[in-house]
């Protein structure tokens, strides 16, 4: 089952301009994961934030977590039509095995 | 690091057919995962091993679905008599000890007819 809803499902915007999608999950978590999927292909991973974390960034990317509202968000700043892709939210429940409950993902596209 | 490797990257098979997949995870991780992904969806969990040990099943991994890691490297996922149902994106990933963050393969596409 999903554990996550990513919301807008699809986003469009212009070269240069922010996008900004948000992930809310059900359970409590250990970490929360943000992985980007090129059409057709695997996912690659972008940035975790721990359950005791609020903000954390990477490069153009900004993460927030909140966990009383059990919500994320993903900022991507200046965007580039190579950020065009399908972005999903995953849970980590914490325990050894590591296993992920993705959401549904947003489709970005960013046009040049 | 080369990465993780999953074969074939596309199988079209008639349904009632045997498939089965490999991959090949990174060569210092001891998890490895199996995810299934269908259209609009993301990736769903069917199993994990931790070394060659199958410690986690889903429920979506019903008795015509087999995976195995023997010796505690490449895996497969062997799906017997296919049905139109089956037909998904099946990602391996992988993880380092210690470490939360996965590596994915860039998965095998499934089309059962």
């Amino acid at each position: 089952s999903q554990q996550g809803e990513e919301d807008p499902q699809a986003l469009s915007i212009q070269e240069g301009e922010n996008a900004t999608m948000n992930c809310s999950y059900k359970t409590s978590i250990n970490n929360l994961q943000w992985y980007r999927q090129n059409s057709g292909r695997g996912l690659v991973h972008l940035i975790l934030i721990r359950s005791n974390e609020r903000e954390k960034h990477s490069g153009r990317l900004r993460v927030t977590l909140d966990t009383s509202k059990k919500s994320s968000s993903l900022l991507i700043t200046a965007s580039r039509a190579a950020d065009t892709a399908s972005y999903f939210c995953a849970t980590g429940a914490g325990g050894s095995n590591y296993k992920l409950t993705f959401g549904k993902g947003t489709l970005l596209t960013v046009n040049p | 690091d080369t990465g993780v490797s999953q074969n074939p990257r596309h199988k079209i098979t008639k349904r009632g057919q045997n498939v089965t997949f490999r991959c090949d995870p990174i060569s210092e991780h001891n998890r490895l995962y199996w995810y299934r992904q269908t259209l609009g969806q993301g990736p769903e969990f069917l199993t994990y091993f931790q070394n060659e040990a199958q410690l986690e099943k889903s429920r979506l991994l019903s008795d015509r679905f087999s995976a195995e890691r023997p010796k505690g490297s490449f895996s497969t996922l062997e799906i017997q008599r296919t049905e139109q149902g089956d037909s998904a994106m099946y990602l391996c990933a992988s993880t380092r000890t210690g470490t939360a963050e996965a590596f994915f393969g860039q998965g095998t596409r499934l089309t059962v007819v």
